[in-house]
């Protein structure tokens, strides 16, 4: 199966700022995923992305405030702008490989 | 860790005893099921899946069944020990080819106690 490897890991970020989430994949992937899991619940796509497209993405969340590269088959970034405090979240990357889908093991972000 | 399964409905078994974890699933154009294990702190693992052409999909300690006719699916897991202990989600996957999307149920978390 892939292998996912997401940073960073945590982050505790002011509000108005952005964070941009990394993921590598061992290997080459068509499509990758972005989700958001709120402590205590499931996860909810925020969005696909193919690789030489622009992602698509899943009501309620737009690309200004979550905009997505894919500039390769192996890696994928997701940027949080302009954070508040309804940010704060768990967000997680994800791809097809092997086995179902391979998770990234998650930023968690706290905005203050 | 993070507070994974705070709010999520809870099944508590025995060690020992075996597990059965339920879940319904939305749009009966789904093709495809997976059941993911959360451990706290870390993103979902895979447990096993099965495509909606079956009903039974056996695992090690783990089957899983499916009803598309009630859209149900469930998670059994044989012999369950502490290391089970975790928030399970189901998922389904819907699209073909160029664009697909995996969408999870709400979960349920399982305490094993010893």
């Amino acid at each position: 199966s892939a292998v996912i490897s997401q940073k960073p890991s945590r982050d505790i970020c002011q509000r108005g700022t952005s964070l941009t989430i990394q993921c590598q994949v061992d290997s080459q992937v068509t499509m990758m995923f972005w989700y958001r899991q709120q402590p205590g619940q499931s996860l909810t796509l925020i969005a696909t992305a193919n690789q030489g497209s622009e992602a698509t993405y899943e009501s309620g969340f737009v690309i200004d405030k979550f905009p997505i590269s894919r500039p390769n088959l192996t890696f994928s970034t997701l940027t949080v702008s302009n954070m508040s405090p309804e940010d704060s979240s768990i967000y997680l990357c994800s791809a097809r490989g092997g086995e179902g889908y391979t998770f990234g093991s998650g930023t968690r972000l706290t905005v203050v | 860790g993070e507070n994974v399964g705070l709010h999520l409905p809870t099944l508590s078994v025995q060690e020992g005893d075996n597990s059965i974890i339920n879940c319904a699933y939305s749009n009966s154009a789904s093709d495809y099921f997976i059941w993911y294990k959360q451990e706290s702190g870390k993103g979902p693992q895979f447990i096993i899946d099965i495509r909606s052409n079956m009903d039974k999909r056996q695992g090690q300690r783990v089957t899983v069944l499916l009803n598309k006719t009630v859209k149900h699916l469930s998670l059994q897991i044989a012999a369950t020990q502490p290391g089970d202990s975790a928030v399970y989600f189901c998922a389904e996957n819907m699209g073909s080819g160029g664009y697909q999307k995996v969408t999870f149920g709400t979960g349920t978390k399982l305490q094993v106690i010893p």
